[in-house]
């Protein structure tokens, strides 16, 4: 079992750019959750995808989009990037949208804007 | 709204010492709550969790007990080795919410 799988590990890119993060769920998962940590800080909510939908939100612009496939897998896409932006994007997978009991970690996208 | 507050490090031990690291929470609710471990260059790993009072968590020597009296969820070990280093996180889930809400983390430093 691969566990939860991101790419890329690591990006850099320009002010303004847009950017485009991936993530495979855990076999057998069927929900994915996006954070951010910055520095120092804890990660995040930004939102959660289920059945293809997002599900909730966090506390975060419009510039923050995302997807889920029918295979589950989900994009994060970041437009319009700032410098506060730069950051490391986490996704998390779990099974059902009840609740989020148990969620397993990828290893993360370490976003660098310049 | 719901939050967690953790106490800053970093925390630093000699191998072998006893470890608490102190969690204390807000929510509108009956939260689930959980530690999550980061070791350097990976994601968050659960550590242990419990879903409601008096329950205690535990796992690899790690404890912690659910106590909704205080809002707490302190995390103990007693006898910490070189190997436990890393950035702890406490977090908080409310029942039919989708978020974990995390602490910002305590860095523990085990010296041999």
């Amino acid at each position: 079992d691969a566990g939860v799988t991101q790419s890329p590990t690591h990006l850099i890119k320009t002010r303004g750019q847009q950017v485009t993060l991936r993530c495979s769920p855990k076999s057998g998962h069927d929900t994915v959750s996006w954070y951010q940590q910055a520095l120092g800080q804890g990660p995040q909510f930004i939102f959660q995808y289920y059945e293809e939908e997002e599900r909730q939100r966090g506390n975060f612009p419009d510039r923050f989009s995302g997807h889920q496939f029918p295979n589950y897998s989900s994009e994060l896409n970041v437009n319009a990037l700032l410098l506060g932006d730069s950051a490391l994007y986490l996704c998390a997978s779990s099974s059902g949208a009840a609740r989020n009991t148990e969620a397993f970690f990828g290893q993360g996208t370490r976003l660098t804007v310049v | 709204g719901d939050s967690v507050t953790q106490m800053e490090g970093p925390v630093t031990l000699s191998e072998e010492a006893f470890l608490t690291i102190n969690c204390t929470y807000t929510a509108t609710g009956y939260p689930s709550l959980f530690w999550y471990v980061q070791y350097p260059g990976e994601g968050l790993q659960l550590l242990l969790k419990a879903t409601k009072a008096d329950d205690k968590g535990s796992n690899k020597g790690f404890e912690a007990t659910y106590r909704k009296e205080t809002t707490s969820f302190h995390l103990e070990k007693g006898s910490v080795q070189v190997s436990d280093s890393a950035v702890y996180f406490c977090a908080l889930t409310l029942p039919g919410r989708r978020a974990l809400t995390f602490g910002s983390g305590t860095r523990l430093q085990v010296q041999p």
